[in-house]
């Protein structure tokens, strides 16, 4: 089975500043991938999929994008962080890779915009 | 625009009792809905799926319910122990393989 890494677990930054959340995948080759955001009082937001390298779908209008510089290596990319991107960032992929199959999280990168 | 909804942010329920969850979806294309379980700092995990060409599907203590022509489904945990305590989050992909998520409902489980 597959493993999610992301880092880091926390993050504490100013508004303003530069953001880059890492989501790497053990396990699978060609997975899609996924960015979810948990906001307060919110459910799972997805934010961005992709189904290969450099091919990145956005669902919302935001502060954010997306890269996938390799297969199994998805990036969480800001210029300038607002406040209102305070929120627990997920990573996912299908598990096993196929069709029908359910996503799979990482343990989640809390970050908090100060 | 939310094509999936749970209505009941809450719900308390005493140890050993029945909890239902419930959720409904506006998609009629969906054709394959999952229940996820998250605890705090963690992501969720998956629980329990069902495909739209049934009406029940049971695992154990969990059992999913669909009904179609309503588009509601709910999850039912008998019995409820402590352990159940979390966020339960209904769940659909699209035909793309995008899957929509619920704002979630709590459940707590009194002991």
């Amino acid at each position: 089975s597959q493993t999610i890494h992301q880092w880091p677990a926390t993050l504490v930054q100013p508004v303003g500043s530069p953001l880059s959340l890492e989501c790497t995948v053990e396990g699978t080759s060609n997975p899609n991938l996924y960015w979810y955001r948990q906001a307060a009082g919110r459910g799972l937001q997805l934010l961005f999929y992709s189904v290969g390298i450099g091919q990145i779908s956005s669902e919302v209008p935001q502060n954010l994008s997306a890269s996938r510089p390799q297969d199994r290596q998805f990036i969480l990319s800001s210029k300038k962080l607002l406040l209102s991107d305070s929120g627990f960032y997920l990573c996912a992929c299908p598990t096993p890779a196929g069709v029908r199959s359910p996503l799979h999280f990482g343990n989640g990168t809390r970050l908090t915009v100060t | 625009d939310q094509q999936v909804k749970q209505n009941s942010p809450s719900l308390s329920v005493q140890e050993g009792r029945i909890s239902i969850l419930n959720c409904d979806y506006t998609n009629s294309m969906f054709d394959y809905f999952l229940w996820y379980k998250k605890y705090p700092a963690e992501g969720p995990t998956f629980l329990i799926s069902i495909s739209s060409i049934k009406d029940k599907n049971e695992d154990g203590r969990f059992t999913v319910f669909l009904n179609k022509s309503a588009k509601h489904l709910s999850l039912h945990i008998v019995p409820s122990q402590p352990g159940d305590s979390a966020v339960y989050f209904c769940a659909a992909p699209n035909t793309g393989n995008q899957f929509y998520f619920g704002t979630g409902t709590s459940l707590t489980v009194i002991p």
